[in-house]
Order: C-alpha cells, then structure tokens, then sequence
C-alpha cells in the first residue's frame, strides 16, 4: 500500500472542464511535489511546496493551479488543457531536510489524465 | 546545472541471473544523494536504493547494490538473482543541494526498462 494516496486513478476530461487532482499524506513530510510524466520519460518536476507554501514552479502554464490548503494536502487545480497534458500526474512527498539527512521520496500511484 | 545520463534505454535478462544498470551524472557539487527508483507497470515509483555521496562504501539492499565511482560520477545499480517481479522501469535520480528557495529538487535520468525472462 502507498503512503502517499492520488485521487482519482484515472481522469477522461474536455479541454474546457474544470477539474482537480488530489493528493494526500500522513507521514508528517512537510515537501510535497507535483510530477508530470509521459510514457516512457521520466518525472517531470512542476511544483514543489515546503512548508506549505510554494517554493518552485518549474515554468508551468497556469492552466494547472497547485493548491497545498494544509500539511497533508496538494491539490493540483485544471483548467483548459490541452490534449497534450495528456499524461500521468504523480504526487510525491518528502521530509524536509536537517543538516545531514537524505531525503527520498515517496511517491503515490499517480493519476492518469487524458484530454479529449 | 545537474545532468543524469541513462545509457540503456531497454535491457533484459534471464531470471535468478545478475544485471547492471549505468547511471551517470554530472554536478559541481560535492555533497549530495543518489537513487535508484523502480516503476513497475502498476507505475508507482518505488524507492530501491540510496547513497550518500560522502560515504565511500556501496549501498546494498538485499538483492540490489550499487557501484559508486564518485571520481568516475557513476553510480551503477546491480541486482542478483533477478526475479520476474524486478520487471520495470529503473531511474536513476540525483538529488541536489538545497536551492535557493529552500528546497531539494530531484533530476531523474531517462530510464532503463528491465524485463527479466523466465
């Protein structure tokens, strides 16, 4: 079982829906990231937030609006995509780091979007 | 900036024998953290492995070990007795050093797809 729960699986939407993608964790990491990933490519980073606030976007069109309202919480807000942000969204989270510490990440089962 | 070079986009291997996935990169920095993620087709990314750049002695994890040349900037994954469920997709991933804004951020390499054959 993950530790890090994507709602929902899959998603089928019109490029003038509005629709969000969720994501959750319980294990008290305070970085939690957005990931973008095509088939057969790795992650691609969107967005990252620590501590509840954003501290990178990686350029993304503001058509995909990230939302962290708590701790254990990202949202990811969608509005007029298009048919190529058709691809698997994954959440990822991590503890934020002391001094000496390695950080992994711990990954959810992604959500797959398909834009008609 | 931070690369990661995959070289083997596609390997296979008969099952309970032992493969070596490569992994490169390249960074400035000299304190920093390397992974080795599994994505099955289930496509949850799964941590397998991990090493502190500042220790010299390689990462094991059961059946999978890493061989980290840190001069070489290498960092090959080695898994023995590969099983069938081994079967994904394995990226490499640098993590860097903090950023200005306060935060990790991970680069991951392109990917090997393994199939173990039975």
């Amino acid at each position: 079982d993950t530790e890090v729960t994507q709602t929902p699986k899959h998603l089928v939407m019109g490029m003038t829906n509005k629709k969000s993608l969720k994501c959750e964790q319980h294990m008290g990491h305070r970085a939690m990231y957005w990931y973008k990933q095509k088939a057969k490519k790795p992650p691609e980073l969107m967005f990252v937030y620590s501590y509840e606030k954003l501290s990178i976007n990686e350029s993304v069109p503001s058509r995909f609006s990230p939302e962290c309202p708590n701790s254990s919480l990202l949202n990811l807000h969608l509005h007029a995509l298009q048919p190529e942000d058709s691809a698997l969204y994954l959440c990822a989270s991590s503890l934020q780091p002391g001094p000496s510490s390695y950080q992994p990440q711990h990954f959810g089962d992604g959500t797959r979007l398909s834009i008609l | 900036a931070q690369t990661v070079t995959q070289s083997q986009p596609e390997m296979s291997v008969q099952e309970a024998e032992t493969v070596t996935l490569s992994c490169t990169y390249d960074t400035s920095e000299n304190n920093y953290y390397l992974f080795w993620y599994k994505q099955p087709p289930s496509r949850q990314m799964i941590l397998v492995i991990r090493q502190e750049a500042y220790k010299q002695q390689n990462a094991t994890e059961n059946r999978f070990s890493v061989n980290f040349q840190k001069a070489a900037k290498s960092f090959s994954l080695k898994i023995s007795d590969s099983q069938l469920g081994d079967t994904a997709m394995y990226f490499c991933a640098f993590m860097t050093d903090l950023t200005t804004s306060g935060t990790y951020k991970y680069i991951f390499g392109t990917g090997t797809r393994l199939k173990v054959l039975a």
